[in-house]
């Protein structure tokens, strides 16, 4: 049973443009969500978080949204840059057992130069 | 300020035989985490450490167990090595058992044969 999924498996964008990465959750109990990117033969990078009393969270380039009554979030990166390119792994947890994050599959990001 | 290590990089082993994955934390962290990534999948929580203690525990199967040292570096040990667990390894530490980030070292690239 997947809890956290990203239907997009990749995504190309050109430099400069938006780029908007995409992931549902089933679990009602989830309350905190991160982004996570990953580099080729490097370990996952932590980018931004998000609790669930909030429905925006901003960090620069990167803004996460939350949709809680969809059960959606996604991933913002204005503007794109070929930096970018990685694979983007949104994670959740819920109150209990805050220590347990559950990662979806990931989204390759492609940003043409 | 040093990052979280991992060794080895890549491992080969034969099925049934036991194999045992080592993990650094980052300075000042007390906990530590493992997942298992297998190829096209997220990260799953396989289980945490909190100041030698497990702390909780994914669905996997006890041939999976761990450890943590007063320094807090982790080890992890799988007996019994089956193909499925043919997988990237990856240990995050976090300053605790809480929702602090988790800070990801690069892996363990482990093949059964």
């Amino acid at each position: 049973d997947q809890q956290v999924k990203q239907n997009s498996p990749s995504l190309s964008v050109q430099e400069g443009r938006i780029s908007i990465l995409n992931c549902d959750y089933t679990n009602s109990m989830f309350d905190y969500f991160l982004w996570y990117k990953k580099y080729p033969a490097e370990g996952p990078t932590f980018l931004i978080s998000i609790s669930s009393i909030k429905d925006k969270n901003e960090d620069g380039r990167f803004t996460v949204f939350l949709n809680k009554s969809a059960k959606h979030l996604s991933l913002h990166i204005v503007p794109s840059q070929p930096g970018d390119s990685a694979v983007y792994f949104c994670a959740a947890s819920a109150e209990e057992g805050t220590y347990k994050y559950i990662f979806g599959t990931g989204t390759r990001l492609k940003v043409l130069a | 300020e040093t990052g979280v290590t991992q060794s080895p990089t890549h491992l080969i082993k034969t099925r049934g035989q036991q194999v045992t994955l080592r993990c650094s934390s980052q300075s000042g962290h007390n906990t530590v985490s493992w997942y298992q990534q297998a190829l096209g999948q997220g990260p799953q929580f396989i289980f945490q450490y909190y100041r030698e203690e497990e702390n909780g525990r994914g669905n996997f199967p006890p041939r999976f167990s761990g450890l943590q040292f007063p320094n807090y570096s982790s080890e992890l040990n799988v007996n019994a090595l089956e193909l499925d667990d043919s997988a990237l390894y990856l240990c995050a530490s976090s300053l605790s058992a809480s929702r602090d980030t988790q800070y990801f070292g690069p892996g363990t690239r482990l093949t059964v044969l």
